[in-house]
């Protein structure tokens, strides 16, 4: 079946300009993940989503990230006033409520900051 | 003191070599571990469960050692393929889901 997807798949932007990064996450993952990870880091958790509950952002870095997931599937990434610290893979993994424990992850987005 | 270290690396090592790496976490209430691998430029995929009786898989074992606060792998008779980064993985249950990532450390396995 299809994985996780992401758009786009690069994305270069000057600073100050708003961004936004899509997430299709598995069919029927009820769980996902937004991560970044800078060249040569780990990954840095950003904002969990769980079914119809409130969302755990306590990974964002600042007040112009943000993110939504709409019908509890598609999620969108926002990063307003984009900064050259900003620029790093954003990833995204899903998981099933019965098997939480395997993320599954995208292909990520390599948004650059110029 | 990151909630999750593990030795950058590199390790470099020959094919069928035994080469373990060692991961430290900070929350004593962390509640389950994980190996993940990341292939270079690829997304990081699941290894395996850290158990803490430890587990094996293949040429894979996992151990866990929750007095100590820390997580092992071990790969025996490494394989070219084996070439990657090894991320350490915690995930506690404050807030539910929170999961950690280690930085990663990098395997080059040579011939």
């Amino acid at each position: 079946g299809a994985g996780v997807s992401q758009s786009p798949s690069n994305k270069v932007t000057e600073k100050g300009k708003d961004v936004e990064l899509r997430c299709d996450p598995i069919s029927g993952h009820t769980a996902l993940y937004w991560y970044r990870q800078s060249l040569g880091q780990g990954l840095e958790f950003l904002i969990y989503f769980q079914g119809n509950s409130a969302p755990d952002k306590s990974g964002l870095p600042s007040d112009r990230f943000s993110a939504e997931r709409t019908g509890g599937s598609v999620s969108t990434l926002t990063i307003q006033r984009t900064q050259q610290e900003d620029s790093a893979v954003y990833l995204c993994a899903s998981s099933s409520r019965d098997r939480s424990y395997e993320q599954y992850f995208g292909p990520g987005t390599r948004l650059t900051v110029t | 003191r990151k909630e999750v270290e593990q030795d950058p690396g590199p390790f470099n090592v020959p094919e069928g070599a035994t080469v373990a790496f060692n991961c430290t976490y900070s929350n004593s209430a962390s509640q389950s571990f994980f190996w993940y691998r990341q292939d270079c430029r690829k997304e990081p995929k699941l290894l395996m469960s850290v158990y803490s009786s430890g587990n094996e898989d293949g040429r894979f074992t996992a151990q866990l050692n929750r007095a100590s606060q820390y997580i092992s792998l071990l790969i025996r008779d490494s394989k070219l393929s084996d070439s990657a980064t090894y991320l350490c993985v915690v995930k506690g249950n404050t807030g539910g889901f929170k999961t950690i990532f280690g930085a990663g450390t990098r395997l080059f396995v040579k011939a």
